[in-house]
């Protein structure tokens, strides 16, 4: 079955550095990558989506995120994070033929002024 | 615009009541979705419409009955339900038939049953 594990639960940064929250999968085929954004008591956003083609892929609010094939990995990046910035953070799988998607546990987010 | 919407946004209701969440989407989208979301986990989903018509239930109890009467909109009917089944309740819509598909979610119904 496939599996996605977002190993970090709760990160705080200083406002002003640089942010990497981490996403590994476990899946056969190529899957479909997103990353989603949720404020406290409000939906998901999506940040952005990788399908197929260039790994690195741009997002809204200037995150960037990179798919790794031979690490199994989506990691997500900011080079300089805002205090809106905080919230949690879900990566999440797709595939062709399956409706649902898998999501990761999250990670939280702390920006420290 | 992808914009899903959902109402109401906070509801609260015994156990013996009936009550309905309602979503809607005029994105042309032809997938919708329930999502339940306890605090602090990730959402898990719970039922998906295809083309009007369900096309997965993930072995959610009775007391929840969804019900597609149209392209843009997926009901909730809720009833009977216990303290447990509070949580935040996220709809969802994507394109389907094009093998990438991307799911956008609505805000939510922060439902309390007591």
């Amino acid at each position: 079955a496939q599996s996605v594990t977002q190993p970090d639960i709760h990160i705080t940064v200083s406002e002003g550095a640089s942010l990497e929250l981490r996403c590994n999968y476990s899946y056969g085929a190529t899957p479909y990558l997103f990353w989603y954004v949720q404020s406290p008591g409000q939906g998901l956003q999506l940040l952005l989506k990788y399908f197929s083609g260039d790994t690195l892929v741009q997002g809204i609010k200037g995150f960037e995120a990179e798919f790794k094939r031979s690490q199994s990995s989506f990691n997500l990046r900011k080079p300089s994070v805002h205090w809106s910035d905080a919230a949690e953070y879900f990566c999440a799988v797709g595939y062709t033929g399956r409706r649902a998607l898998t999501f990761g546990s999250g990670t939280r987010l702390q920006v420290q002024p | 615009d992808t914009e899903v919407t959902q109402t109401p946004k906070h509801l609260v209701m015994g156990m013996t009541n009936k009550k309905s969440l309602k979503c809607e989407q005029h994105m042309g989208h032809r997938a919708m979705y329930w999502y339940k979301q306890k605090a602090k986990k990730p959402p898990e989903l719970m039922f998906v419409y295809s083309y009007e018509k369900l096309s997965i239930n993930e072995s959610v109890p009775s007391r929840f009955s969804p019900e597609c009467p149209n392209s843009s909109l997926l009901n909730l009917h809720l009833h009977a339900l216990q303290p447990e089944d509070s949580a935040l309740y996220l709809c969802a819509s994507s394109r389907p038939g094009q093998g990438e598909e991307t799911q956008y979610f609505g805000p939510g119904t922060r439902l309390l049953v007591l």
